[in-house]
């Protein structure tokens, strides 16, 4: 049974650099059938699709964040990574990694990033 | 960018009725990439329907998308207990993926 995690600061500063990782386990990321996401969704709120990679690291960004968010991965340690620069207070949410093969099915259990000073 | 809208924004239904959601979209889905997901508070969503009308693995077959072009619908024929959540539509493609803003269905 697939499993995703994510982990990382629940708590950072405005201004700085949201870091999150997420590891797969039951599962290669390295399945050529599927990408990897990132999705948030802002507490009381709807869900945003951040972006997605496949295992060849090609990427694709939410146009509204493409400026500041980058995302990666590690084949040799299966997990993916996802970086948000510059947030504020509007990026605070719940934050998913997942597997999009025809939808996601595969979900993490999501982590709350909240931004404050 | 297909941009998704879905109505209505609440569905006051009772268990054993019939529900229907819609979810527009801006621009014709070609590729036929739709999905609806479920919601319950404190999870992450849950993959009901892709490709506009194939239900996902465990999924009961009281549950039935359907559509076409710009237009799509999630139909619960009869609505148990577990169904009341919030529903999400879902374009996806190669390099786009947008969600709709969400339909909550409660108990009336």
């Amino acid at each position: 049974q697939l499993q995703l995690q994510e982990s990382g600061p629940g708590l950072v500063k405005p201004s700085e650099t949201l870091s999150l990782t997420c590891t797969v386990s039951g599962g290669s990321i390295s399945d050529t059938r599927y990408y990897w996401g990132w999705i948030r969704q802002p507490p009381g709120k709807g869900l945003e699709w951040i972006g997605n990679i496949y295992y060849s690291g090609s990427t694709y960004y939410n146009p509204s964040l493409k400026s500041r968010v980058i995302i990666s991965i590690d084949t040799s340690n299966n997990h993916f990574s996802l970086k948000l620069s510059s947030v504020t207070a509007a990026d605070t949410a719940v934050y998913y990694c997942a597997r999009q093969g025809s939808g996601y099915y595969y979900w993490g259990q999501g982590t709350l990033v909240t931004v404050s000073s | 960018e297909i941009v998704l809208t879905q109505s209505p924004a609440t569905l006051s239904l009772s268990p054993g009725e019939r529900a229907t959601l819609s979810c527009g979209a801006s621009q014709s889905v070609i590729s036929g990439y739709l999905a609806w997901y479920q919601q319950k508070p404190g999870l992450a969503p849950r993959l009901l329907i892709y490709d506009i009308s194939t239900r996902a693995t465990g999924i009961p077959d009281r549950f039935r998308g359907s559509g076409s072009g710009t237009d799509f619908t999630l139909t619960i024929s009869r609505l148990e207990p577990e169904d009341f959540a919030v529903y999400y539509c879902q374009h996806y493609g190669t390099s786009s993926y947008t969600f709709g803003q969400g339909t909550k269905l409660e108990i009336k």
